[in-house]
């Protein structure tokens, strides 16, 4: 169980497109989902905290205008990198926690390799 | 969530015992220490998590001290998959003040293993 699931897995973009990443757990409700961000040989940073049915929580540093983030069901969030540029390459990745479990496990998705040419 | 260090690296043979060691000295009453592993190119997975008493699971065995400032991760017959970066995260349960909040990665540890 606690299945997280991200699509696309990688994602090649010309410079000024946009691109949606979906996240959806699986096998569980989850209220709260997060988004991350990962540039290579660093840690995971987060991006913000994803609420279902509110907005979006950022965090500082993170333009919310340049990272859309919908969380419009208990299983989806998604994240929208709008008019992509080349600095914006990365590895994106969600996780998720179940709601009434008070536990505060995190489980994560593969992850999004997302390359702005 | 309190501070957490870590070595940056350890090699372990295969077949043996990975002891992978964590200090949080500034770990407060109601929090907990989670560990979870990085495999390169993919999104973290969860080990293990404890208050004060040792626990075990299928993947891994997690060892506190008394005083809870220190803790270790144990896999106990390590493979060649079990070469990632492992990180100790410790903070508050949901429900309990510390609220459904993002992780706090630090560095962590890479693992080796070697075969």
């Amino acid at each position: 169980g606690a299945v997280v699931s991200q699509h696309p897995s990688r994602v090649i973009c010309k410079s000024g497109t946009s691109v949606k990443i979906e996240c959806r757990s699986l096998d569980f409700q989850a209220t709260t989902m997060f988004w991350y961000r990962q540039f290579p040989k660093q840690s995971l940073m987060l991006m913000a905290t994803s609420n279902e049915g509110s907005k979006a929580t950022y965090e500082q540093g993170v333009e919310k205008d340049k990272f859309l983030i919908n969380h419009a069901s208990l299983t989806l969030s998604t994240l929208t990198v709008t008019s992509a540029h080349p600095e914006d390459s990365s590895f994106y990745i969600c996780s998720a926690t179940p709601t009434f479990i008070a536990k505060n496990i995190q489980y994560f998705g593969a992850g999004t390799r997302l390359s702005v040419l | 969530d309190a501070k957490t260090t870590q070595p940056p690296s350890m090699d372990c043979a295969e077949g043996r015992a990975a002891n992978l060691p964590c200090n949080h000295s500034t770990i407060s009453g109601n929090e907990y220490v989670y560990w979870y592993r990085q495999i390169h190119s993919q999104g973290p997975q969860y080990i293990i998590h404890g208050l004060k008493n040792n626990e075990t699971n299928e993947m891994a065995s997690l060892i506190i001290t008394e005083d809870r400032k220190s803790s270790t991760l144990i896999l106990p017959h390590a493979t060649l998959r079990d070469t990632a970066v492992y990180y100790c995260i410790v903070r508050a349960p949901m429900y309990s003040g510390g609220g459904a909040d993002g992780l706090t990665f630090g560095k962590g540890t890479h693992l080796i293993i070697q075969p």
